[in-house]
């Protein structure tokens, strides 16, 4: 069965700008995350959703922000791009909050120039 | 809060030697303790987790690591390495009662090589 889908796979934005990420969690999960990959800082957690509610969120300035949709697909936005935003965004996914099955996908890289 | 620290961002062994990656651990609660291993330019494949019970958690292509709460440690160990092996090691723990990897905190990670 198809993997976590992330789109797209890399993306170049320009300070300032606003960019909206996609995730497609694996059929019949309804629990996404999101997580920030940098040099600098490894691994961070963004948010989690589960039936189009944020149940969970890291410790990221407001312009990071996220929704659900109601058949699961999930989305992330950052506005007022900054070079520090630069990453590697990962989606994961898992049937539900508590569950110990969750599965990410290939990830967003994400340049900011 | 909940930490973790992988001991060594780089590690070197030769192929069929023994793989040891170190993580020490710091929570408030019983730990969830999880290894990921992440290949160039891809997302997080799950090794292995301990969530409760045996201490001695077997995992993926050959990896075991094993619960120590008196070291707070959770080492991932592979008695002979591979050339496949060769790829970057997270350890994480939950930070959440129930196990939930829906926010986990990640360790910086191992670089792991696997020379010929």
């Amino acid at each position: 069965k198809a993997g976590v889908t992330q789109t797209p796979r890399y993306l170049i934005k320009t300070r300032g700008q606003q960019v909206t990420l996609s995730c497609s969690p694996i059929s019949g999960h309804r629990s996404v995350s999101w997580y920030q990959q940098t040099p600098g800082q490894g691994l961070q957690f963004l948010f989690e959703y589960f039936s189009e509610t944020q149940r969970n969120k890291g410790n990221f300035p407001g312009r990071f922000s996220g929704r659900q949709f109601s058949n699961s697909r999930s989305e992330m936005n950052v506005s007022t791009l900054e070079l520090g935003d630069s990453a590697l965004y990962l989606c994961a996914s898992s049937f539900s909050p508590g569950t110990d099955q969750n599965t990410f996908g290939s990830g967003t890289r994400l340049t900011v120039v | 809060a909940q930490s973790v620290t992988q001991l060594g961002s780089h590690v070197s062994v030769s192929e069929g030697a023994l793989v040891l990656l170190r993580c020490n651990y710091s929570s408030s609660v019983p730990p969830y303790l999880f290894w990921y291993v992440q290949y160039p330019n891809q997302g997080l494949q799950l090794l292995l987790k301990y969530t409760t019970g045996a201490t001695l958690v077997k995992g993926i292509n050959g990896f075991e690591a094993e619960f120590k709460k008196s070291e707070t440690s959770f080492h991932l160990t592979k008695p002979s390495a591979h050339m496949s092996d060769a790829a970057e090691y997270f350890c994480a723990v939950s930070d959440r009662e129930g196990g939930s990897q829906g926010n986990l905190i990640f360790g910086k990670g191992t670089k792991l090589s696997v020379k010929p």
